[in-house]
């Protein structure tokens, strides 16, 4: 079964560098989001894309970026890093952004993408 | 903005027992409220959600219960097994134009340890 799929698995950085982190969504869906997850913490939103056009920020500085493709695959680009910025990444997929009823709008987490800035 | 308080921190019960996690939620227009189940070092999988127009839904051994005029929801598991063993989250939806038309907020997630 093909999930949500993210790439790399892990990554080690150094501070100031940038990094692009990368997203498949689950095949026919077309919305992508995107959480950070401190160790210990709940995923804190970061962006949603739906259709190719972001439809949600959250609280973060504007060296968080992203952006979706036309085939609604995604990738996160964080710039100038931090040492906070040590995180799980994780990318969620779901059918629609939104639905009233019904289950399109279920988000499904990838396996995330380990981030170490050193 | 919306905000989503979770207790307990830790749980731990003995094989058989039953577990109950309770979650909070600010944002009166929040309209859907997932459960996610973190194993060490795997993803957030949903195990249950629920829409406010719904009080109560349930899956074999696991249910979850939505009180809209106290802002609150809850996660039973019953007969737990050593395989429950996880961290699990809940989540609040809040309306489209607090930044996000799909946007989840999480709880700070509750350590269950079931011991056989």
């Amino acid at each position: 079964d093909a999930g949500v799929t993210q790439s790399p698995t892990h990554l080690i950085k150094t501070r100031g560098q940038h990094v692009t982190l990368r997203c498949s969504p689950i095949s026919g869906h077309k919305s992508v989001s995107w959480y950070q997850q401190v160790l210990g913490q709940g995923p804190q939103f970061i962006f949603q894309y739906y259709e190719k056009e972001e439809r949600g920020r959250g609280n973060f500085p504007d060296r968080f970026s992203a952006r979706q493709f036309p085939n609604y695959s995604s990738e996160l680009n964080v710039n100038a890093l931090l040492l906070g910025d040590s995180a799980l990444y994780l990318c969620a997929s779901s059918l629609e952004e939104r639905a009233r009823i019904g289950y399109a709008d279920t988000q499904y987490f990838g396996p995330g993408t380990r981030l170490t800035v050193l | 903005g919306e905000n989503v308080e979770q207790h307990p921190s830790t749980l731990s019960v003995q094989e058989g027992d039953s577990a109950v996690i309770k979650c909070t939620y600010s944002d009166s227009a929040s309209n859907y409220f997932p459960w996610y189940k973190q194993e060490l070092g795997k993803r957030p999988q949903l195990i249950i959600d629920i829409r406010s127009n719904v009080g109560e839904k349930k899956d074999q051994r696991i249910a979850v219960t939505l009180n809209k005029t106290a802002k609150h929801f809850s996660l039973h598991i019953t007969e737990t097994q050593p395989e429950d063993s996880a961290v699990y989250f809940c989540a609040a939806r809040p309306p489209p134009f607090s930044g996000g038309y799909n946007k989840l907020i999480f709880g700070a997630g509750t350590r269950l340890a079931v011991h056989p």
